[in-house]
């Protein structure tokens, strides 16, 4: 199957700081990316959507002046939380089409933000 | 109301036996239906998709899809410590989006 990577898997900063997590489809090309927030023992949640070369759509209640996600080409998605604070600590999961449309999603490894 | 709903478990099987896990849905013009697993501390990783009414073997796993009844499960036949995880659910809703559900957290005893 199609191979996603993200980077970094484990990340901890202090409050106020901002974290960039990469996502890139390694394999494939990604014209749509998605990114996820997990907290403990709960489903994953989607933020937003990051389509290559335009602005991402989020979601309702997600922060896009927070969250920042760049899809600058077809392999590379990037999401910065911007001024961290300790309730943004979760694990953070990318994800990308292996076919447009198909809704058959490839994960990356997913990265665990700790916010101090 | 939950998008997608799943028993939360967990759910504990004996090893060999069979673990059924459920999954209904509330937008009933959803088209493609997913199980993921997901172990602790990983991100999911695809079992199956089903796109069809009936069943859908892969291996020892079964999917089953009733579209009237907005339901879809995943059977694990021959269940083996390995299969000890959290399966999502998940649905293709009309907007391709996928929604999750909370996901069932399986064991399997030895």
């Amino acid at each position: 199957g199609a191979v996603v990577s993200q980077h970094p898997s484990r990340v901890i900063c202090k409050s106020g700081t901002s974290v960039k997590i990469e996502c890139r489809s390694l394999d494939f090309q990604a014209t749509t990316m998605f990114w996820y927030r997990q907290f403990p023992k709960q489903s994953l949640m989607l933020m937003a959507t990051s389509n290559e070369g335009s602005k991402a759509t989020y979601e309702q209640g997600v922060e896009k002046d927070k969250f920042l996600i760049n899809h600058a080409s077809l392999t590379l998605s990037t999401l910065t939380v911007t001024s961290a604070h300790p309730e943004d600590s979760s694990f953070y999961i990318c994800s990308a089409e292996g076919l447009a449309g198909s809704g058959e999603l490839f994960f990356g490894e997913g990265s665990r933000l700790t916010v101090l | 109301q939950k998008e997608v709903e799943q028993n939360s478990g967990p759910l504990s099987v004996p090893e060999g036996a069979i673990a059924s896990l459920n999954c209904t849905y509330s937008d009933r013009g959803s088209q493609s239906f997913f199980w993921y697993r997901q172990y602790s501390g990983k991100s999911p990783e695809l079992i199956m998709f089903i796109y069809s009414n009936g069943d859908k073997e892969d291996g020892r796993f079964t999917a089953q899809l009733n579209k009237a009844s907005q339901y879809v499960s995943l059977l694990i036949r021959d269940s083996q410590p390995s299969d000890s995880a959290t399966y999502l659910c998940a649905v293709n809703m009309d907007d391709y989006k996928l929604s999750f559900g909370a996901g069932t957290t399986v064991t399997v005893r030895a």
